[in-house]
């Protein structure tokens, strides 16, 4: 069975500042994919980034970006430039092809004025 | 506009009665699905479905039953033979199922007196 886990249940960081959230997954596949939803105190769950295992190039979306170590099976992600609407609870997760998707058990994340 | 919705927002139920919450989408997607989530955690599958008329368990499908009878709907029942349903319920829907991107609906918030 995959598991994603994510080793930080909340952060903050100041407004206009960096910061990155860990995500790291076990399996034994080689093809999957991986993603990043943010869910905002509306509780809709929005994707920010996915990112296929085949490709080496890291994903970035804006303001947001990736780092995808598939050797130690880890998944961090970057945001740039925080802003206030960055405030959410962020979900780690992970699909082997043909499967399922499975979630990390999320990260707070407040952004502070 | 394109996208999923989820009715009704709130939900009230007493014990011992079942209940439906509609998600319909209008994406032509083929695959769909139900999570569940409780305060803090994150989203556990209950039940998919890749085709019309063909649905599948998801990891917590005890007390839920599903159909699918048309494409653009997917309708969940909780049952009185789930324990301790009070919970967060997401909807979702993806072009095929184990290689798609998932979108989410609004969600319904089911609450048992």
């Amino acid at each position: 069975a995959q598991t994603v886990t994510q080793s930080q249940p909340e952060m903050s960081v100041q407004e206009a500042e960096t910061v990155t959230l860990s995500c790291t997954y076990d399996t034994s596949e080689n093809n999957y994919y991986l993603f990043w939803y943010k869910q905002p105190p509306s509780r809709q769950m929005i994707l920010v980034i996915r990112q296929e295992a085949y490709k080496q190039q890291n994903a970035t979306e804006n303001r947001f970006s990736v780092n995808f170590q598939k050797a130690a099976k880890s998944f961090s992600l970057k945001i740039s430039d925080s802003q206030l609407g960055d405030t959410a609870m962020y979900f780690c997760a992970f699909m082997v092809t043909g499967n399922m998707l499975t979630f990390g058990g999320g990260t707070r994340l407040m952004v502070k004025p | 506009d394109g996208g999923i919705t989820q009715s009704p927002k709130y939900l009230f139920r007493k014990e011992g009665q079942n209940v439906t919450l509609s998600c319909e989408q209008n994406l032509n997607h083929d695959a769909m699905y139900w999570y569940r989530q409780d305060p803090g955690q994150g989203l556990r599958l209950i039940y998919y479905s890749q085709i019309v008329n063909d649905f599948q368990k998801g990891d917590i499908a005890e007390g839920y039953s599903v159909s699918r009878e048309k494409k653009e709907s997917f309708p969940l029942t909780v049952t009185s033979a789930q324990k301790n349903p009070t919970a967060f319920y997401l909807c979702a829907s993806s072009i095929d199922a184990g290689t798609d991107t998932q979108y989410f609906g609004p969600g319904t918030r089911l609450t048992v007196l």
